[in-house]
């Protein structure tokens, strides 16, 4: 089955450092993985998208890398701020669906103190 | 432009009730997704519309939810009846265009809680 595997242990990390969040995949590689962000009481937000040939995609202060290799992609925060703070899901289209379905991963909890 | 609307935020039921939600998508979306979200875990698609046709019910408890999504705009979702392992949060979300790649938009969810 596909699945997507993220860290369930919350992070906790220090304002101004940089958050890497780590999501691993099984099976065949999706032809993209996005990143959403999920503050409580609210909907998912969608962040990024990265596609299967794409091995770096950044915006502002976020970057993501796709390993098709590890089977993984690491989620980067830089300078990270208490704002930052809310549930990060990492994302997969479902195997060869042609209509967009999605996987989500359970999600990791960032925590970023001032 | 208006978000994902959905109602009602907060619903509390006996087991063995029925209950119903509601959502409004985004103007012009013709995609339609319900998901369900277990605290604790990610979303899992219940079932998506394309339009008002059915792409997607394959995790949809058939037996006891089921959805409808008349003149292809509005969206209710309902279960009859609930069980106490259908306690979760109700998430739909909308996107213009059905395939790969296109951004959903989430609505704020409607957390259920079954007693």
């Amino acid at each position: 089955s596909q699945k997507i595997e993220q860290n369930s242990e919350a992070l906790n990390i220090q304002e101004g450092k940089t958050a890497t969040l780590t999501c691993n995949y099984t099976n065949y590689s999706p032809a993209y993985l996005q990143w959403y962000r999920q503050d409580p009481g609210r909907g998912p937000v969608f962040l990024l998208l990265i596609r299967e040939n794409e091995k770096e995609k950044r915006k502002e202060r976020l970057k993501v890398t796709f390993d098709t290799t590890l089977k993984q992609s690491l989620f980067h925060i830089t300078a990270s701020q208490p704002a930052d703070s809310a549930t990060y899901l990492c994302v997969r289209l479902a195997g060869s669906s042609n209509t967009g379905k999605l996987i989500f991963g359970q999600g990791t909890t960032l925590q970023v103190k001032p | 432009e208006a978000g994902v609307a959905q109602s009602p935020r907060y619903k509390i039921i006996e087991k063995r009730q029925s209950v119903a939600f509601w959502c409004n998508p985004i103007s012009g979306h013709a995609t339609l997704y319900w998901y369900q979200q277990i605290l604790g875990q990610g979303p899992k698609l219940l079932i998506q519309f394309q339009n008002n046709g059915v792409v997607d019910d394959s995790q949809l408890p058939k037996d006891r939810f089921s959805a409808e999504r008349l003149k292809g705009v509005d969206s209710t979702l309902k279960i009859q009846p609930a069980k106490l392992e259908d306690s979760a949060v109700y998430l739909c979300a909308s996107s213009s265009r059905q395939g790969r790649g296109d951004t959903q938009y989430f609505g704020p969810g409607t957390r259920l809680t079954v007693l």
